[in-house]
């Protein structure tokens, strides 16, 4: 799976859009890039994901580049829950193989949310 | 649904014991996957089972066994305790593979 780039920590205002930038320079044509965040103590928890096109759900949005070599992650209205670190994982999705499902988790992004 | 369970919360082992940590879920998920996290780092997977009776090594599997007699469990031994293997760990199960993954609560795992 290709290698993801983020910076180690953001922060933002509570109410405001949370931008959380992702690299992964070196993404194949059949990755997918996948978010997931854990806040404190807690188990990581599965955001939104994408391969191409532009995803938005109810948790968030996620941009992806034309060339896919990078992505953000967009928390819309940012409250104190949010603080936490975000994950960007690229991973290829097959239903062949086992080992494919697995998620490579760096040290993400800790993004905290003040008041 | 409760999700993905796991038991205990907190455990604190001597070197050389040994113990199970159990997992369950209740979605029916196939695919079902154990990870250690330690202090600073990501997850790091241990094993993983992509149905029952079909389990398989991960990244770090040593000094850990699973089985996958049903769907819904996924127990991990630790055959023998070693301080190394304090971590917190986290089981997940997923729809099928390739699918997104949910994660249980973790157990909280100290070996003296």
């Amino acid at each position: 799976d290709a290698k993801t780039t983020q910076p180690p920590s953001m922060d933002c205002a509570e109410g405001r859009a949370a931008n959380l930038p992702c690299n992964h320079s070196t993404i194949s044509g059949n990755e997918y890039v996948y978010w997931y965040r854990q806040i404190h103590s807690q188990g990581p928890q599965y955001i939104i994901h994408g391969l191409k096109n532009n995803e938005t759900n109810e948790m968030a949005s996620l941009i992806i580049t034309e060339d896919r070599k990078s992505s953000t992650l967009i928390l819309p209205h940012a409250t104190l829950r949010d603080t936490a670190v975000y994950y960007c994982i690229v991973r290829t999705v097959s239903p062949y193989t086992g080992a494919n499902s697995k998620l490579t988790f760096g040290k993400g992004i800790t993004l905290s949310v003040r008041p | 649904n409760a999700g993905v369970t796991q038991t205990p919360k907190f455990q604190v082992l001597k070197t050389g014991q040994s113990m199970t940590l159990q997992c369950a879920q209740d979605m029916n998920h196939e695919y079902m996957s154990w990870y250690r996290q330690d202090p600073g780092m990501g997850l790091r997977l241990i094993h993983y089972s992509v149905g029952a009776g079909i389990t398989d090594q991960g990244e770090v599997p040593n000094g850990y066994n699973v089985s996958r007699s049903t769907t819904e469990d996924f127990p991990l031994r630790l055959l023998s305790a070693a301080p190394s293997q304090t971590s917190v760990y986290f089981c997940a199960s997923s729809y099928a593979t390739g699918y997104e993954q949910y994660f249980g609560p973790g157990t909280r795992l100290t070996v003296t």
